[in-house]
């Protein structure tokens, strides 16, 4: 069973649209919650996040956790083509990072 | 360049072989995650090593194993090859603090024919 589910698998945008993408995980042993932007090559780092409802923010993108229902979300404000990548989260739990399958996003000029 | 080294970045080898990745981490960190990322599997942890030390294993079969040398690059090794054993394999390194995050390697694709 997958510890760490991400919807939507895909999405297809204009650009100037705002998208958000979902991450639900599971509760045992919780340490943090990572956001990744995959393109061709290595994920790269996004954001981190230990505590709920306090949102990080970098440039258009943005994201939160909530604790209590078990699910992060990242947004991308005012979408580009070079926001086209698979976006993937991961969970920390004890020594062990799960990461989610991952959303396709793709951008249309 | 992020700072963490794999070498080859691609490898095509028959089935039943053996190859060795190889992965050098960011300057001063200290651990080194192994994972496998295939097209049905997403990104799948292997192992953890710090400071020369296993520190945590994920999905690695027993055909595969990994060390940490002490000038802190890391090697996995993959035996008996199959053709499923084809994926990217990235290594990722972080300091001693891991939680905030590390960085990932460019990968190696590793193609079993």
């Amino acid at each position: 069973e997958d510890k760490v589910v991400q919807s939507p698998l895909s999405l297809v945008v204009h650009e100037g649209d705002t998208v958000t993408l979902n991450c639900s995980y599971e509760v045992t042993n919780f340490r943090s919650l990572l956001w990744y932007k995959q393109e061709k090559k290595a994920p790269t780092f996004l954001f981190m996040l230990t505590s709920s409802g306090i949102e990080k923010k970098s440039g258009r993108l943005s994201s939160i956790l909530d604790k209590k229902e078990l699910f992060s979300i990242l947004n991308i404000t005012a979408t580009q083509t070079g926001d086209s990548a698979i976006y993937l989260c991961a969970q920390v739990t004890g020594n062990q990072f799960y990461f989610g399958t991952g959303t396709s996003l793709t951008v249309i000029p | 360049d992020s700072g963490v080294t794999q070498t080859p970045k691609h490898l095509i080898t028959a089935t039943g072989q053996r190859v060795t990745l190889r992965c050098s981490p960011r300057s001063g960190d200290l651990s080194v995650y192994w994972y496998q990322q295939s097209l049905d599997q997403g990104l799948q942890f292997l192992i953890q090593y710090y400071n020369g030390e296993e520190r945590a294993k994920g999905n690695i079969l027993e055909r595969f194993s990994a060390q940490q040398f002490p000038d802190l690059h890391s090697e996995l090794n993959l035996s008996s090859l199959e053709l499923g054993d084809s994926a990217l394999y990235f290594c990722a390194s972080s300091g001693l603090w891991e939680d905030y995050g590390y960085t990932f390697g460019s990968g190696t694709r590793l193609t079993v024919v």
